[in-house]
């Protein structure tokens, strides 16, 4: 298993700024994984975090909006850009443990982000 | 292409019935299954999954799943549910196909257990 820290654990922010979310996992794991988790509904999978090279985005999902970085095996950060209301979620870090593709991911606390 | 499907919005027994959870799933090969619960402000937690082998799987907290290939599902059950029970339960699913890490979920299930 693995433990995950996020932070910020919430926070409020105005429209057109930016926030930088932070996901520092207790072991080095070879799969990092960022989800967002809108009022109500599941969880959307935004990109993977690769070490030492470009995330790899999802369909719907860019990284001039979603800038990721992954400078080593056992840290991450997401950042939201230009943020408007529709961007008002939940994120989500996630990891896997081990190279198998049968592993279940274990996720972070999450970052509940409200956007006025 | 990989997908799940929970049809309930919102499951709501009493404390000490059985609790059922349904899920099912659609992927173009064989999948690998698993489940999730979210408690109030709390991130995932795992429960179970279905690799391969026997279709009864056994998990946290009392929790089993049934793989059942003919019906493509992979519902959730709890032979008595516990008022902490109440949480969102996600099921989600891959497709055992080579290089595949994506994890695709279900919308969720709400589970009320009445006291």
């Amino acid at each position: 298993s693995a433990v995950i820290s996020q932070k910020p654990s919430r926070d409020i922010c105005q429209r057109g700024t930016s926030l930088t979310i932070q996901c520092q996992v207790d072991s080095q794991v070879t799969m990092m994984f960022w989800y967002r988790q809108q009022p109500g509904q599941s969880l959307t999978l935004i990109a993977t975090a690769n070490q030492g090279s470009e995330a790899t985005y999802e369909s719907g999902f860019v990284i001039d909006k979603f800038p990721i970085s992954r400078p080593n095996l056992t840290f991450s950060t997401l950042t939201v850009s230009n943020m408007s209301p529709e961007d008002s979620s939940i994120y989500l870090c996630s990891v896997e443990v081990g190279l198998t593709s049968y592993n279940e991911q274990f996720f972070g606390p999450g970052t509940r982000l409200t956007v006025l | 292409a990989q997908s799940v499907a929970q049809p309930e919005d919102q499951v709501k027994v009493a404390e000490g019935n059985p609790l059922t959870v349904k899920c099912t799933y659609s992927v173009s090969g064989n999948p690998y299954l698993f489940w999730y619960v979210q408690y109030p402000n709390r991130g995932l937690q795992f429960l179970l999954k279905y690799i391969t082998g026997d279709n009864l799987v056994k998990g946290s907290y009392g929790f089993e799943a049934e793989f059942n290939k003919s019906q493509t599902s992979f519902h959730l059950k709890k032979p008595s549910a516990l008022v902490s029970d109440s949480a969102l339960y996600f099921c989600a699913v891959r497709d055992r196909e080579y290089g595949n890490n994506r994890l695709a979920f279900g919308k969720g299930n709400q589970v009320v257990v009445i006291p």
